[in-house]
């Protein structure tokens, strides 16, 4: 079975530093690997993904994330946040093949001004 | 517009009232999903539909009934609901990866 950890619950951090979310997996075979960012009241949109290929994905605002198989971990950084980071984020893995999709219990990141 | 849309956005219903949330993916995908979202809970999966037949029910109380016309239209009837079924409830589609979310809908159950 696929389970994803998200260690952080909350991750303050001030307007323009880096930062970065951390992100577990566990799975017996090969996956897929994804962030999501959910504003508050709307659903959540996607961030990145990693399929196959490159092990350093970028994405839509600035965000990038490296797959580390050895490590089972797919990490979420950005060099320079801004306010309107603030945001849950969630990471979530599936499998190749079907649809099953795992979820993290997300990570509240607050951008102090 | 993330190609996915639910209807109500917002739903306030008694524990004997009977609704149901609508979802209608534009983007070609064949399969749907309910998830339900509560606070400092993570993201549960309800059901998946894909081409139109339930492959996924995830141990989900009876007073949930989805149904699923077509593979662009999905919806999830709702009966003698409990407080604890209050929840944001959200829509997703695929086709193969990534999952597609709308923006939920706010059930509160009084």
């Amino acid at each position: 079975a696929q389970s994803v950890t998200q260690l952080d619950s909350q991750v303050p951090v001030f307007e323009e530093a880096p930062v970065e979310l951390r992100c577990n997996y566990s799975s017996s075979v090969s996956v897929y690997l994804f962030w999501y960012v959910q504003y508050p009241n709307q659903g959540l949109q996607l961030l990145l993904k990693y399929l196959s290929g490159s092990t350093l994905v970028k994405g839509i605002n600035g965000f990038e994330a490296e797959f580390n198989k050895s490590q089972t971990s797919f990490h979420l950084r950005k060099p320079s946040v801004h306010i309107s980071d603030t945001a849950e984020y969630f990471c979530a893995v599936s499998k190749e093949i079907g649809n099953q999709f795992y979820f993290g219990t997300g990570t509240s990141l607050t951008v102090i001004p | 517009e993330t190609g996915v849309t639910q209807t109500p956005r917002h739903l306030v219903m008694g524990m004997t009232n009977k609704k149901s949330l609508k979802c209608e993916q534009h983007l070609g995908h064949n399969a749907m999903y309910w998830y339900k979202q509560s606070a400092k809970k993570p993201l549960e999966l309800m059901f998946v539909y894909n081409f139109k037949e339930q492959t996924e029910n995830n141990s989900v109380p009876s007073r949930f009934s989805p149904e699923c016309p077509n593979s662009s239209h999905l919806f999830l009837h709702l009966h003698t609901l409990q407080p604890e079924d209050s929840a944001l409830y959200l829509c997703a589609s695929s086709h193969g990866s990534p999952l597609h979310f709308g923006n939920g809908t706010r059930l509160t159950v009084t």
